[in-house]
């Protein structure tokens, strides 16, 4: 698959339990984002990640810890998780952070927490 | 901070009439407004962007109007189509550095 690519397409996690999810893109961007999509809720921008240097960071909790080894890869690490954490989490990229514009998403991560 | 509302939140209709999808927004600096379309169970993707320096765009059945005045924006899709059914996202951003913020999203259904 082309563009953006997230795996797991699902995850179940009790909240003792600690989870990555991987994001990759294949388009050449520099800038790279989690996003939270819950249900009848906006879609949540969560972190920002432009030439693998993070910034923003949009007072989201710490038991979600972003990791961007390099402009093409984007991982969230997720530790001692709660129920309302259960969400569909989109990675998407861009060309440039600094405008926002064209964002490219993944299929999505779907999340349950137990 | 920059606040989009977006309605309806539902919205159906017959296949071949038109659907108009509302946002405002609140941050008068707001300068980028791109739409987002998601089928179900699939990623979101961008099918039109305006900027502040255009009233209006159009690509094909898919047209964005601008009001900088009243902050508000809308999406305009003609002779819809069965698989133009999906949920709608607006966004609304002040430009660069800052994150595009979206709103709560339109369920569109149309039915043959």
């Amino acid at each position: 698959e082309t563009g953006v690519t997230q795996t797991p397409r699902h995850l179940v996690m009790g909240m003792t339990n600690k989870k990555s999810l991987k994001c990759e893109q294949h388009l050449g961007h520099n800038a790279m984002y989690w996003y939270k999509q819950s249900a009848k809720k906006p879609l949540e921008l969560m972190f920002v990640y432009n030439f693998k240097e993070q910034t923003e960071n949009n007072s989201v909790p710490s038991r979600f810890s972003p990791e961007c080894p390099n402009s093409s890869h984007l991982f969230l690490h997720l530790h001692t998780l709660q129920p309302e954490d259960s969400a569909l989490y989109l990675c998407a990229s861009s060309l440039q952070a600094a405008t926002n514009e064209k964002l490219f998403f993944g299929s999505g991560t779907q999340l349950s927490v137990l | 901070g920059e606040n989009v509302e977006q309605h309806p939140s539902t919205l159906s209709v017959q296949e071949g009439d038109s659907a108009v999808i509302k946002c405002t927004y609140s941050d008068s600096a707001s300068n980028y407004f791109p739409w987002y379309k998601q089928e179900l169970g699939k990623r979101p993707q961008l099918i039109i962007d305006i900027r502040s320096n255009v009233g209006e765009k159009k690509d094909q059945r898919i047209a964005v109007t601008l009001n900088k005045t009243a902050k508000h924006f809308s999406l305009h899709i003609t002779e819809t189509q069965p698989e133009d059914s999906a949920v709608y996202f607006c966004a609304a951003s002040i430009g660069a550095g800052t994150a595009l913020i979206f709103g709560k999203g339109t369920t569109l259904s149309v039915s043959s």
